[in-house]
């Protein structure tokens, strides 16, 4: 059971666009700023949003992130084949005293 | 461009001691801006971090893991290590070390791993 709490799964069609939601609580979400990774099958993750909605160099603008009191989402626009990953919030937690993770959304390109 | 690399036993037996390394290459594992750290994936599951360690020593754990997971660090290999006791089945995983930017921010915290290695998959099987 994570801490974080995500949907399973999460599809679209290339073009579209999709948001993705991360819901937490006061001592996690609600208090500290939230990351997203992008894992794709078979591979490492990787750090897509950062600090709520920054992001590292060369991850394209069509991914943002935005986060409203205890909960967070991803919005990915003009979605591509290569987006179809599994995609995990986190953030820092004040009653664990350390980072957490959401258990992932697998999204899928239709 | 600073890389990280997971060293270690590809299988192990219950109730053994899993002792992984993981080595920090074109670059400091003495910055005062990054903690070090380990997260495990089950096959088929989601992520988990166990701990991490500061280049001075300081650490934190999970606490869920906390009795049995020991991060250390030694700046003139540059490499930090993780020790997991009395393995069992469900320990089988993909261990990734990764570096994590850390500070305060609009009174909170912020703390995310930016750098990951490739992992390394540990079985733990009779």
């Amino acid at each position: 059971q994570s801490v974080l709490t995500q949907p399973p799964s999460a599809s679209g069609t290339p073009g579209q666009s999709v948001t993705m939601f991360c819901s937490g609580s006061g001592s996690n979400i609600g208090s500290n700023s939230v990351n997203w990774y992008q894992q794709v099958s078979g591979t490492a993750p990787k750090l897509l949003i950062y600090r709520n909605n920054q992001r590292p160099s060369g991850v394209p603008d069509r991914f943002s992130g935005s986060k409203s009191g205890a909960s967070a989402s991803l919005a990915i626009s003009g979605l591509q084949s290569e987006d179809e990953a599994d995609y995990y919030c986190a953030t820092w937690d004040d009653s664990l005293n350390g980072p957490v993770f959401g258990g992932g959304t697998k999204l899928t390109v239709l | 461009q600073l890389q990280l690399q997971e060293s270690g036993p590809g299988l192990m037996k219950p109730s053994e001691t899993l002792s992984l390394t993981c080595s920090v290459y074109s670059g400091s594992i003495s910055s005062s801006s990054y903690y070090w750290g380990w997260i495990r994936q089950p096959p088929g599951k989601g992520l988990e971090w166990l701990g991490s360690i500061y280049f001075s020593g300081n650490t934190y754990y999970n606490p869920s893991l906390r009795s049995r997971v020991t991060v250390s660090v030694d700046t003139s290999k540059k490499q930090f290590s993780l020790k997991l006791t009395s393995v069992t089945a469900t320990d089988t995983a993909v261990y990734y070390c990764a570096r994590s930017r850390w500070g305060g921010f609009n009174s909170g915290w912020y703390w995310y791993f930016d750098l990951w290695g490739r992992g390394t998959l540990v079985t733990v099987s009779s």
